[in-house]
């Protein structure tokens, strides 16, 4: 079935620092691509998402490209803040009549100052 | 704020109790999911309602049931609990659509210990 994979944490990092958190994806079809964050205390929110191949989503300085070639949606940031300080879920959306979204385990960083 | 209201943020009961959670949608979203968040078990996908109907089960336990009303809130009911049930809960919101499109809108969750 499908799948999502992400690596593990949690990750650290000094501010201004560059972040890329991996996602890998298994899935039959067309999946669209999502990255959901959860900040402390709060219910995941929408982040970025991608709906075909080599479409970029982007927000808050976060990107991420759908590669069907690679099958991966690694997110991207170049200069981390603090308060970035969250936990990150990849996310698909599997094609077909059965549609519903498929999680990653999550990955949680941690910004110093 | 998502605009999707749980409450009670926090709940704590005893082992072999029933408790009942609510979700209230943001408006004029049809469909409700419900997820459950362990430490050990990440993000678990529950059940999904989508105006009034059961549209899809995951992960829920027999002892665990939820109903999407007419006014479109959802509860989820939870019954003999065990330790293992603490856990955050999760409701989700999406735009109009059937099948969904991935976007989903969280509330803030309700956490639940069992003692």
């Amino acid at each position: 079935g499908d799948s999502v994979t992400q690596m593990e944490g949690p990750v650290t990092l000094s501010e201004e620092a560059f972040l890329t958190i991996n996602c890998t994806y298994t899935a039959t079809g067309y999946p669209s691509l999502f990255w959901y964050v959860q900040y402390p205390g709060e219910g995941l929110q929408l982040l970025l998402k991608a709906t075909k191949a080599d479409d970029k989503g982007s927000n808050k300085g976060f990107e991420a490209t759908y590669r069907k070639e690679t099958t991966s949606f690694h997110l991207e940031k170049g200069s981390v803040q603090v308060s970035d300080s969250a936990v990150y879920f990849c996310a698909l959306l599997n094609a077909g009549n059965n549609r519903k979204l498929i999680w990653g385990l999550g990955t949680s960083l941690a910004v110093n100052p | 704020d998502s605009g999707v209201t749980q409450t009670p943020k926090h709940l704590i009961t005893a082992t072999g109790q029933r408790v009942t959670l609510r979700c209230s949608p943001r408006s004029g979203d049809l469909s409700v999911y419900w997820y459950q968040q362990s430490l050990d078990q990440g993000l678990q996908f529950l059940i999904h309602y989508y105006n009034g109907e059961e549209r899809a089960k995951g992960n829920i336990l027999e002892r665990f049931s939820a109903q999407q009303f007419p006014d479109l809130h959802s509860e989820l009911n939870l019954s003999s609990l065990e330790l293992g049930d603490s856990a955050l809960y999760f409701c989700a919101s999406s735009v109009v659509s059937r099948w969904g499109t991935g976007e989903l809108f969280f509330g803030e969750g309700s956490r639940l210990t069992v003692l």
